[in-house]
């Protein structure tokens, strides 16, 4: 059972490089996240999708830009990495707001 | 003011011990409760939903106070398996994750 799955699992990046993180899903669920998470701060919501070529706006957007052209795929992308994107990076999908949450095993980032 | 709040911790317990978590949330119109359970350096992963009447799942019981608008998460017996974080999560028009309790169940 694959569920929610993310690449790549770690990445190191320069700072000024741009780099796509990669989730699918094979749940068949309607909505997508993005979160980062970082020690004492909690799960910060990136963006989200409500549906297939809809995203909008988290709690910490800037600095991201995110697609959903098909109902499994979510991309998360960095245009210009910064050293204070350096976090644990996790998709997550389900099937509304009120529904279980499933994550994937997460991205670790570093930016030097 | 933070949607949700949890108590850090940590908490340190010895083996058979029983151990409860509260967690608090603002929006009285949140819907949906749950309890998530974290290892170190893995993802979040559902531990149990909450329901208005309180339930259980084996060594774990939860509660729900709306009046109070806090959920709880009680574990009996505690394992050494129990040692990780603990993230309650509350929705409305989105999801509210707390930053977790951790919990580590010693010999």
């Amino acid at each position: 059972n694959a569920g929610v799955t993310q690449t790549p699992k770690f990445r190191v990046l320069k700072t000024g490089q741009s780099m796509t993180l990669l989730c699918a899903q094979d749940m068949n669920h309607e909505y997508m996240y993005w979160y980062r998470q970082d020690p004492g701060m909690g799960l910060r919501l990136i963006h989200y999708s409500v549906g297939e070529g809809t995203t909008a706006k988290g709690e910490v957007p800037d600095g991201y830009n995110v697609s959903r052209l098909k109902k499994q795929n979510f991309l998360l992308g960095l245009e210009s990495a910064a050293p204070s994107q350096t976090s644990v990076y996790f998709c997550a999908s389900s099937f509304g707001f009120g529904n279980t949450i499933y994550f994937g095993e997460g991205s670790w980032l570093t930016v030097v | 003011r933070k949607e949700v709040e949890q108590d850090p911790g940590p908490f340190n317990v010895p083996e058979g011990a029983t151990v409860a978590f509260n967690c608090t949330y603002s929006n009285s119109a949140s819907q949906s409760f749950f309890w998530y359970r974290q290892d170190c350096r893995k993802e979040p992963k559902l531990l149990m939903s909450v329901y208005s009447s309180g339930n259980e799942d084996g060594r774990f019981t939860a509660q729900l106070n709306r009046a109070s608008q806090y959920i709880s998460l009680l574990i009996r017996d505690s394992k050494l398996s129990d040692s990780a974080t603990y993230l309650c999560v509350v929705t409305g028009n989105q999801f509210y994750f707390g930053t977790g309790t951790s919990l580590t169940v010693i010999p």
